[in-house]
């Protein structure tokens, strides 16, 4: 199966402050990454899928980027909303295992 | 609006049965895949089973095959995951989760509802 590992465990970022988060894949997932926000209590939310296409309703400051094995997830400008715990996710390979990171909390310095 | 709206999780002993529920609305549910997925505590979210659009075809992660059955009632717009021999690594919250491509099974997710809590210990 393909592992999805992400860094770093934990990002402490003040607001206005750009946050970068990593993403990495055991083996090749072509363009089928995804990104998505939890904050407690609540549904998770679709961020970006197809490595940077940013989902309805989702803000200019979030963007996605990579190829291969190595994404990344930037939000450029943090907005209080924004401290959550972030997943990727691929959505490769045959017959389906979806497969996620174990996340990145992005919390206030 | 799609909504998801999870029901049936509980407190059950090691080896004791379940059946969550999904109730969908807001989009055309019989065109589109369904999954459940799972986040145990501390840990990243878990993928669990996917059922096709049509109730056709259905997956499910290794941990889970031979004790969970997933399936659908697309004239009830309804999702369910029967769960039997429970272990202590299924406690975690359940989601039922919208894919988003049209009778696709591989793509990503668009839509999550709330979760329901299975906890099963002794």
């Amino acid at each position: 199966d393909i592992v999805l590992t992400q860094s770093p465990v934990t990002l402490s970022v003040s607001p206005g402050e750009r946050a970068t988060l990593s993403c990495k894949a055991s083996q090749s997932i072509s363009r089928n990454l995804a990104w998505y926000q939890h904050k407690p209590g609540q549904a998770p939310r679709l961020l970006i899928y197809d490595i940077s296409t940013r989902a309805t309703d989702i803000p200019a400051r979030f963007s996605g980027s990579g190829s291969g094995t190595e994404f990344k997830l930037t939000i450029s400008s943090l907005q209080s909303e924004d401290f959550a715990i972030y997943y990727c996710q691929q959505y490769s390979n045959w017959p389906p295992v979806f497969t996620f990171g174990p996340g990145t909390k992005v919390d206030i310095k | 609006e799609v909504k998801l709206v999870e029901s049936g999780g509980a407190v059950v002993q090691p080896g004791g049965s379940l059946r969550l529920s999904c109730a969908a609305s807001g989009f055309t549910f019989g065109q589109y895949t369904i999954h459940w997925v799972r986040l145990p505590p501390g840990r990243g979210p878990e993928w669990v089973s996917s059922i096709s659009y049509d109730g056709a075809d259905s997956y499910h992660a290794d941990s889970v095959k031979g004790r969970f059955t997933i399936f659908r009632d697309n004239n009830k717009r309804s999702l369910y995951l029967e769960m039997k021999t429970l272990r202590i690594e299924d406690t975690a919250l359940y989601y039922c989760v919208k894919g988003a491509g049209q009778q696709q099974v591989l793509h990503y997710f668009d839509h999550w509802g709330q979760g329901t809590l299975v906890t099963v210990s002794s």
